[in-house]
């Protein structure tokens, strides 16, 4: 069954740092999302892409954050220099229609 | 104010039995659906079952069933003979809004840690 695929599965980078969080969707998916999920804490929505476009952000999604489909296959997270609070797991998902999205395994982020 | 709530934050269930995970939602939006996920220890969130709001029957999924009472505003799971593999968080999330993209940008409860004992 395909399945959404993220790179790294564990990433720790120090405050200040720019560091890119990478996803591939399942093919035929056209919807994108990011969320995040801080350790012990609910699940967050934080962006969801369209027709290589950011469709709907959360507040959270500052200007820190950036999104990209630099090609037909990647989709990627973008935190410009990252803060402490940037630690949590990072989940891109996708998903085609009205389906259920399909979630990746996401990556670790740890900020030190 | 919260849209979705779980108020069980854990629970002990022994193999073989049923265990049904609460969960209560708040939208006034006509169009809306709700999903459970399980997430394992290893962090995956993995999809489980979906409840549309102009869904006349309860939605089931093999060993898992929601239990939509929405007059009251709850969609309960209920897994049916418990294995050892079940041990997860459970979370109740809800999408509002008929459009595709609205499909996507889910807003999630707290979850229910599951333990399924010997």
């Amino acid at each position: 069954e395909p399945e959404v695929t993220q790179t790294p599965s564990h990433q720790v980078t120090q405050m200040g740092q720019e560091v890119i969080l990478r996803c591939v969707p399942i093919s035929n998916h056209l919807y994108f999302y990011w969320y995040r999920q801080i350790l012990g804490q609910k699940v967050e929505f934080l962006v969801s892409f369209y027709n290589n476009e950011i469709s709907e952000k959360s507040e959270i999604f500052d200007d820190q954050f950036s999104v990209e489909r630099p090609d037909g296959s990647n989709f990627t997270l973008k935190i410009r220099s990252t803060k402490l609070e940037d630690s949590a797991m990072y989940f891109c998902a996708s998903k085609s229609g009205n389906s259920p999205l399909h979630f990746g395994n996401g990556t670790r982020l740890t900020v030190t | 104010a919260q849209k979705i709530t779980q108020t069980q934050p854990g629970m002990f269930v022994q193999e073989k039995e049923a265990v049904t995970l609460d969960c209560t939602y708040d939208t006034s939006d006509p169009s809306y659906g709700l999903f459970w996920y399980k997430q394992p220890s290893s962090g995956e969130m993995i999809f489980l079952i979906y409840q549309g709001s102009y869904d006349q029957q309860n939605a089931t999924e093999g060993r898992y069933s929601l239990n939509f009472q929405k007059a009251r505003k709850s969609a309960n799971l209920v897994i049916s003979a418990s294995q050892l593999g079940d041990s997860a968080m459970y979370f109740c999330a809800m999408r509002e809004g008929g459009a595709t993209d609205s499909w996507g940008k889910l807003q999630f409860g707290a979850g229910t840690q599951v333990v399924v004992t010997p």
